[in-house]
């Protein structure tokens, strides 16, 4: 299978840290993306993973462990225009080189 | 804007309509992709296209058939749907569909409610 697991939905407060976690299956990895999606809006690119480690762009960050098959987004100095859902998505290759995506976390930020 | 715009955004249908969604992207891109999202669930790949050659078909009902007449255009053609074909569908497009390393531009959506 190639789930890939992250939470329904997570709240924070402005100016606050947020941590948003994805999970995956490890075979036939070959890199992840975080999007960003407004309600009513497309899909927005954020970040890309392929090698462990953290990738720092901004206030966002993106942290891989492939062994672990783990991968987290860092979201900081939150702001209220990023309420919105982040998805996680896996490429998958090995005869199928497709993205899978995650269901997706809404987060809420309150002032 | 990102380059991939879709029309239309919103659509009503009966399930015994045809109707076509379109999806073009100015980016100048080798691969189109339709996604299907649904309420609370993950983005489902539909069809993935690449130099108008149609490389994945993901197990999609008929009632969906997709058209690529070149590298910039694709259409999805609707037919005799079902209520719970109601969704976001979004279409993308990315450089290359084979390269992992190749981010994907999504468009706004259309989204459908089959009545």
């Amino acid at each position: 299978g190639q789930n890939i697991d992250q939470p329904t939905e997570m709240t924070a407060t402005e100016g606050a840290i947020v941590q948003i976690n994805c999970t995956y299956q490890t075979s036939g990895f070959n890199g992840l993306f975080w999007y960003q999606q407004h309600a009513g809006e497309a899909p927005t690119f954020l970040s890309y993973n392929v090698l462990d480690g953290l990738e720092e762009k901004g206030r966002f960050s993106s942290f891989l462990s492939r062994s672990k098959g783990y991968s987290y987004l860092l979201l900081k100095e939150l702001q209220m225009k990023d309420s919105a859902s982040y998805l996680c998505a896996v490429w998958f290759s090995g005869g199928y080189n497709k993205l899978i995506f995650g269901a997706g976390t809404r987060l809420a930020v309150h002032p | 804007e990102t380059g991939v715009t879709q029309t239309p955004r919103h659509l009503v249908m009966g399930m015994t309509n045809k109707k076509s969604l379109k999806c073009e992207q100015h980016l100048g891109h080798n691969a189109m992709y339709w996604y299907k999202q649904s309420a609370k669930k993950p983005l489902e790949l539909m069809f993935v296209y690449s130099l108008e050659e149609r490389v994945e078909n993901n197990s999609v009902p008929s009632r969906f058939s997709p058209e690529c007449p070149n590298s910039s255009h694709l259409f999805l053609h609707l037919h005799t749907l079902q209520p719970e074909d109601s969704a976001l569908y979004l279409c993308a497009s990315s450089q290359d569909s084979t390269e992992a390393s190749n981010e994907q531009f999504f468009g706004p959506g259309t989204r459908l409610t089959v009545l």
